[in-house]
């Protein structure tokens, strides 16, 4: 079984300064891993995704994100968050040769003016 | 591309009543998967569809669930007998199926159905 934990469910931070949004999972085979992002009445939108090579993975709108196998972490970053960013945030993973994808509970990203 | 539509945006309805969601994936995308999110969680995973056929169902989907894609093409999920705990909304997602372990694949996501059972 997999699982994934984000958390904190809200996150305030003034805009221009850094964030990083936490998600840790479980599972017991190799997994794929995603950050998706849900602005308000509009639908998820993936954001980056994990499936091999470099640790390091850059998605959409400036954001980042580093798979950390020992520790079971995929954090999501982003260096100086703009107003636009407010929204919630959901780390899912999905493992090898299954379909489905398990979601966190989801990090709602306030950034204040 | 037009995006994944869902029908209706919203409905609401009465405990006991059946109720029918209709949603249209990305053309030419063969996986069609729907989810239903609740207040204050993410989306929970409830079956999955590689073109017609239903390979996947999650223990949540009660025998009051039941999803159809007759031609590979929409997929509609009715929930027969409403409960209010039934009220949630309801996403729908598509994939173009060309990752060979499709687990990598890229979901694209609808708007939603908010269901609101009294």
């Amino acid at each position: 079984a997999q699982s994934v934990t984000q958390l904190d469910s809200q996150v305030p931070v003034f805009e221009e300064a850094p964030v990083e949004l936490r998600c840790n999972y479980s599972s017991s085979v190799s997994v794929y891993l995603f950050w998706y992002v849900q602005y308000p009445n509009q639908g998820l939108q993936l954001l980056l995704k994990y499936l091999s090579g470099s640790t390091l993975v850059k998605g959409i709108n400036g954001f980042e994100a580093e798979f950390n196998k020992s520790q079971t972490s995929f954090h999501l970053r982003k260096p100086s968050v703009h107003i636009s960013d407010t929204a919630e945030y959901f780390c899912a993973v999905s493992a090898g040769g299954y379909q489905k994808v398990t979601f966190g509970t989801g990090t709602k990203l306030q950034v204040i003016p | 591309d037009t995006g994944v539509s869902q029908d209706p945006r919203h409905k609401i309805t009465k405990r006991g009543q059946n109720v029918t969601f209709r949603c249209d994936p990305i053309s030419e995308h063969n996986r069609l998967y729907w989810y239903r999110q609740t207040l204050g969680q993410g989306p929970e995973f409830l079956t999955y569809f590689q073109n017609e056929a239903q390979l996947e169902k999650s223990r949540l989907l009660s025998d009051r669930f039941s999803a159809e894609r007759p031609k590979g093409s929409f997929s509609t999920l009715e929930i027969q007998r409403t409960e209010q705990g039934d009220s949630a909304m309801y996403l729908c997602a598509s994939s173009p199926g060309t990752s060979g372990g499709s687990a990598a694949d890229t979901q694209y996501f609808g708007p939603g159905t908010r269901l609101t059972v009294l």
